[in-house]
């Protein structure tokens, strides 16, 4: 019940072109579901986050949708740039108000944009 | 960068041995928290610290302890070391009440 599935597990796109990442949860406890990206030899950052309220929330080129009827959410890159390329991680957790969280990762995406 | 450091970057020992992990928190972050990133079990939460106590728990071996010290540096301890604990092993922080948690780069270890 604690477990985000993620997938695909690669993805390539074109230049220009539009990734989309899916997830899916169970635990209906979650409250909170950010997506992290990680380039080689570094941390994972925040990119986007949602809460289970709000359907959709766009920030740039980034967006994510959120069906909480589904228990699922992805993620969309418009425009994708060879600069998008690395592995995107969802996540979600409980008690993320309280400041004192787990988060549960998914297995990642490696995303490649073709020039 | 996050504001988050630690170290060492890389660390090779071997079976049967000890490390720390340091970790220097966001100025003003109270959380510390401890990941490790391994191929075949992804991003795994293993406990996380909040002004010096303990305040999760996730999936972190009994070998395995850490600690956050009065001025909110954390360590994180591994001992008897195996094979299967080679992994990148990260640290983040974050605000009271904040969401978002910032991690660090990471230290990669070894064990040969």
């Amino acid at each position: 019940q604690q477990q985000v599935k993620q997938s695909p597990q690669s993805l390539i796109v074109q230049k220009g072109g539009i990734s989309i990442i899916n997830c899916a949860y169970e635990n209906t406890a979650f409250d909170y579901f950010p997506w992290y990206q990680q380039f080689p030899g570094k941390g994972p950052a925040l990119l986007i986050a949602i809460r289970p309220d709000v359907s959709e929330k766009k920030e740039g080129r980034f967006t994510i949708s959120f069906n909480k009827s589904a228990k699922q959410f992805s993620l969309h890159i418009m425009d994708s740039q060879p600069g998008d390329s690395a592995t995107y991680f969802c996540a979600a957790s409980i008690g993320s108000r309280t400041g004192f969280q787990k988060l549960v990762f998914g297995t990642g995406t490696r995303l490649l944009v073709s020039p | 960068d996050s504001g988050v450091t630690q170290t060492p970057k890389h660390l090779i020992t071997a079976t049967g041995q000890r490390v720390t992990l340091r970790c220097s928190p966001r100025s003003g972050d109270l959380s510390v928290y401890w990941y490790q990133q391994s191929l075949d079990q992804g991003l795994q939460f293993l406990i996380q610290y909040y002004n010096g106590e303990e305040r999760a728990k996730g999936n972190i071996l009994e070998r395995f302890s850490a600690q956050q010290f009065p001025d909110l540096h954390s360590e994180l301890n591994l001992s008897s070391l195996e094979l299967g604990d080679s992994a990148l092993y990260f640290c983040a922080s974050s605000a009271l009440g904040g969401e978002t948690q910032y991690f660090g780069p990471g230290t990669r270890l070894l064990v040969l």
